[in-house]
Parts: C-alpha cells; sequence; structure tokens
C-alpha cells in the first residue's frame, strides 16, 4: 500500500495518560500534516512539517501537544494528560512538495490523508 | 472572518442523477482549492483541485467550477452512484501550508 498509514487506528486511554500516534508518510513526500477532526466538523490544523523541520504550529496545539519529525520520514504526536476533550479523529497529511511527484491527478501541493487515529479519552 | 464554508449541510439525490455540492470562501488571497470525499470512520480522500488561476476542471465524473468574482466553489457529480454517498468537503490553502476546511455536505444517493 503506497498511501499514509497510522497507528494505532484506535486508542482508548483513561483522562491523565499520556498517547502518541504514528504516522507514515507517503514515501518522497517531503510535507507532513497534522490535523484534528471532531463529529460533524471538519479537520482543523495542528501542525506542519517540511522534511524534519516544523514550520508551522496552530494555537489548537497545547502544550500538552508535542509533534516530531526527527528523520524526516514518520513522525509522531504525543498527547500528555490527556483531557476528554481531546477526545477526536487525528489526522495526518502528506503532500510531494517542490521535489517530490504528485499521485494521479493531484498537484505538488495536494495532501493527501491517511485513515486516521481514533482517540476516546474516558 | 476568513473562512470556507458550504450552503447546505446534506443533499439528496436519485441515483444517476447529477449533484453539485457548492461552498463560500471569503479569502482572495486563497490561491488552491481542493474537494475531498469523506466516508464514515475514514481519513478524507482527495477528488479533485483547482487553482485560482483557472475556473473549471474536470474528472472522471466530477468537475469544479471556481467563480473568483463571487468566491463560490461548486464540485459537480456525474450520474451520482450510491458509492458517492459520503460527506464532501472543500478546502482552501495559500501558498503550501495548512488546509481550511469547511463543515462539510453530507450526500445521500437514493437507489
Amino acid at each position: 500500500d503506497t498511501g499514509v498509514s497510522q497507528n494505532p487506528r484506535h486508542k482508548i486511554t483513561k483522562r491523565g495518560q499520556n498517547v502518541t500516534f504514528r504516522c507514515d508518510p507517503i514515501s518522497e513526500h517531503n510535507r507532513l500534516y497534522w490535523y484534528r477532526q471532531t463529529l460533524g466538523q471538519g479537520p482543523e490544523f495542528l501542525t506542519y512539517f517540511q522534511n524534519e523541520a516544523q514550520l508551522e504550529k496552530s494555537r489548537l496545539l497545547s502544550d500538552r501537544f508535542s509533534a516530531e519529525r526527527p528523520k524526516g520520514s514518520f513522525s509522531t504526536l504525543e498527547i500528555q494528560r490527556t483531557e476528554q476533550g481531546d477526545s477526536a479523529m487525528y489526522l495526518c497529511a502528506s503532500s510531494p512538495g517542490g521535489r517530490g511527484t504528485s499521485l494521479a491527478g493531484g498537484s505538488t501541493d495536494t495532501q493527501y490523508f491517511g485513515p486516521g487515529t481514533r482517540l476516546t479519552v474516558l | 472572518g476568513e473562512s470556507v464554508g458550504l450552503h447546505l449541510p446534506t443533499l439528496s439525490v436519485q441515483e444517476g442523477d447529477n449533484s453539485i455540492i457548492n461552498c463560500a470562501y471569503s479569502n482572495s488571497a486563497s490561491d488552491y482549492f481542493i474537494w475531498y470525499k469523506q466516508e464514515s470512520g475514514k481519513g478524507p480522500q482527495f477528488i479533485i483541485d483547482i487553482r485560482s488561476n483557472m475556473d473549471k476542471r474536470q474528472g472522471q465524473r466530477v468537475t469544479v467550477l471556481l467563480n473568483k468574482t463571487v468566491k463560490h466553489l461548486s464540485l459537480q457529480i456525474a450520474a451520482t452512484q450510491p458509492g458517492d454517498s459520503a460527506v464532501y468537503f472543500c478546502a482552501e490553502t495559500r501558498g503550501q501550508g495548512n488546509l481550511i476546511f469547511g463543515k462539510g455536505t453530507k450526500l445521500s444517493v437514493k437507489p
């Protein structure tokens, strides 16, 4: 499968616990994005990487959230001291960027999404 | 404020009919627009995109129209099929940054 993959697909945790999600982008995609989506809403931007550099962070990304992309390939999103309000679908997307190649029908700026990680905080 | 929105939250069509899903945006600086399809429990799936220097783009059974004068975007689906049932989002972006999504339109196709 050549698409974006995310693990785990589902995570149930108790309030106050830490959780970590992983995203593997499409091979050779330079840009990687994290979004959060709650029921009935469109995805909301959290943060964005160009290779290993984190270039932009949303105000939604509180101090309890941290994201890394250490080698410019996969990325992790960690939430510390989870709260019930953190319950959502966490989506990862990647795009080719200037030097990458796009899938059929898209451009180098097109963001392709993974299946998401559904987080439930009890 | 600046936002991407949709005129209708739900749309019901008969199988075989054409569907039109509308979207309004407010930021004239947006230069790239994408339509995504999202099925229940899945991530958004790319359908078609258009840049601000174009007013129409066609794909397989889908057409996107961009009217910059009134800041309006539409997705037309020809010969709608049951498999087209999903929530459709338009999204805008400026440069290489993050996407701004609307709330989505739920398309239901009646057999």
